[in-house]
């Protein structure tokens, strides 16, 4: 089925400094969208993008598409501690369904 | 928007025995999905839940294992049988209000000894 590979697992950073994950797709994606997932707790929907191209940016956080909408990217800039938790891409699963397949995630520590 | 109430929180269970899991929703909808995610992995869509009819299991999940009811549209089950130590996971319950955008219930976290 569909997958998306995400990169990296984890990353470590200092407070104040940025963050970026990765989102690669061997095949063309209709959308795809990204979720946050604080320790402990359950995913919580993020964004949708849908459009080559797109940038959509919430607050500190940007979000971006690529042309050909294979991949797509999440930069945090300034990163705070209650940033912290593992961000997950999601394509929609093969054969043309809308139903979220996930990436590995990428796990923000973020150290004071 | 959808709130999905999700029981229990978390169970330690007997291996060899099963756990119903519940998720309530707080509005119709047509679509529920259960996903698996083990400590420190991501998520895997265990199956569909279709209201009407059988779910829809993904490869590597069989409805013996994993049964699913959906009376309506605004509730489903999970039921983990026969359960033995490598069932140990979070279970999720999981809806599309229509956006395109997954709400997730609190998760079920399940031990089994």
């Amino acid at each position: 089925g569909q997958q998306v590979m995400q990169i990296p697992q984890y990353q470590h950073v200092q407070e104040g400094e940025d963050f970026t994950t990765y989102c690669n797709s061997s095949t063309t994606l209709s959308n795809i969208q990204w979720y946050k997932q604080r320790p402990g707790g359950h995913p919580v929907f993020l964004i949708q993008l849908v459009k080559s191209g797109e940038v959509k940016k919430q607050k500190r956080l940007t979000f971006q598409f690529g042309e050909a909408k294979k991949n797509s990217s999440l930069h945090i800039t300034a990163t705070q501690t209650t940033d912290v938790g593992t961000y997950f891409c999601a394509g929609p699963k093969a054969g043309g369904s809308y139903i979220p397949t996930f990436g590995r995630g990428t796990s923000l520590i973020v150290h004071p | 928007s959808a709130v999905i109430s999700q029981k229990p929180s978390r169970d330690i269970c007997q291996r060899g025995t099963s756990l119903t899991i519940q998720c309530q929703v707080d509005s119709q909808v047509t679509m529920m999905f259960w996903y698996r995610q083990q400590p420190g992995q991501s998520l895997t869509l265990i199956a569909t839940a279709n209201q009407g009819s059988e779910a829809t299991y993904e490869s590597g999940f069989v409805i013996d294992k994993f049964p699913i009811s959906r009376p309506n549209l605004t509730f489903s089950t999970l039921t983990v049988s026969n359960m033995s130590p490598e069932d140990s996971s979070i279970y999720l319950c999981s809806v599309d209000t229509g956006s395109n955008e997954a709400f997730f219930g609190q998760g079920t976290r399940l031990t089994v000894v």
